[in-house]
């Protein structure tokens, strides 16, 4: 185990609705990455937060946004919610800086009907 | 655009071979590459990491090569087992930019 945990590990939206992802990064580590991992299909990188601070964004419209807290825990968000946002969403920690392993969690399975 | 491709959707192998997974890239010079493990279900396991000025890695029974030139990657697993069995998923970045760019992965499957 990473030391990764995410919530819920799945969920159900209707098209339209919002959604909370939550991630709780591995003691020490002060980087929070999200990713989006469509069936079949590599993670795609949304953004990382380091510190609080969006430190880097992927091609993800702007209803997709995150948080980072104190204790780096972190959320992702996403409003209005496409079809073509069911994946499994990914969270990863590392400590910030170059060519550092990333620990992911186990995701959450999100399917929008 | 930039492209990474690997090898093959799957590989299938006997148990004792080596299995070799590859990794192409197409517009980018990363940095670094890294491995991944993921099984279905679950988050993706690192692996090994190598950096550009490195042409290979080892780790125990997983060796990983980088051709720059080539703008590919190998990753070995000798005498495999069939709990190697999962998807490897290899992912570039560099140092300027803080996303990983992963392949869609690699189903290995070892049969007994």
């Amino acid at each position: 185990e990473t030391g990764v945990t995410q919530s819920p590990t799945h969920l159900i939206k209707t098209r339209g609705q919002q959604v909370t992802l939550r991630c709780s990064s591995q003691s020490g580590h002060n980087t929070v990455s999200w990713y989006q991992q469509a069936l079949g299909q590599g993670p795609q990188f949304i953004f990382q937060y380091y510190r609080e601070e969006e430190n880097g964004r992927g091609n993800f419209p702007p209803r997709f946004s995150g948080l980072q807290f104190p204790n780096y825990s972190s959320e992702l968000n996403v409003n209005a919610l496409e079809l073509d946002d069911s994946a499994l969403y990914l969270c990863a920690s590392s400590l910030q800086g170059p060519n550092t392993e990333a620990f992911f969690g186990q995701g959450t399975r999100l399917t929008v009907v | 655009s930039q492209k990474i491709e690997q090898n093959s959707e799957a590989l299938n192998i006997q148990e004792g071979k080596t299995a070799t997974l590859t990794c192409n890239y197409t517009n980018y010079s990363p940095a670094y590459l890294q491995w991944y493990r993921q099984d279905p279900g679950r988050g993706p396991v690192f692996l090994l990491l190598i950096r550009e000025n490195e042409k290979e890695k080892r780790k125990e029974r997983l060796k990983v090569t980088f051709d720059t030139t080539l703008k590919q990657s190998l990753f070995h697993i000798t005498a495999s087992q069939p709990a190697d069995s999962a998807t490897y998923l290899c992912a570039l970045g560099d140092d300027n930019n803080n996303d990983m760019r992963f392949g869609a992965g690699t189903r290995l499957t070892v049969k007994p």
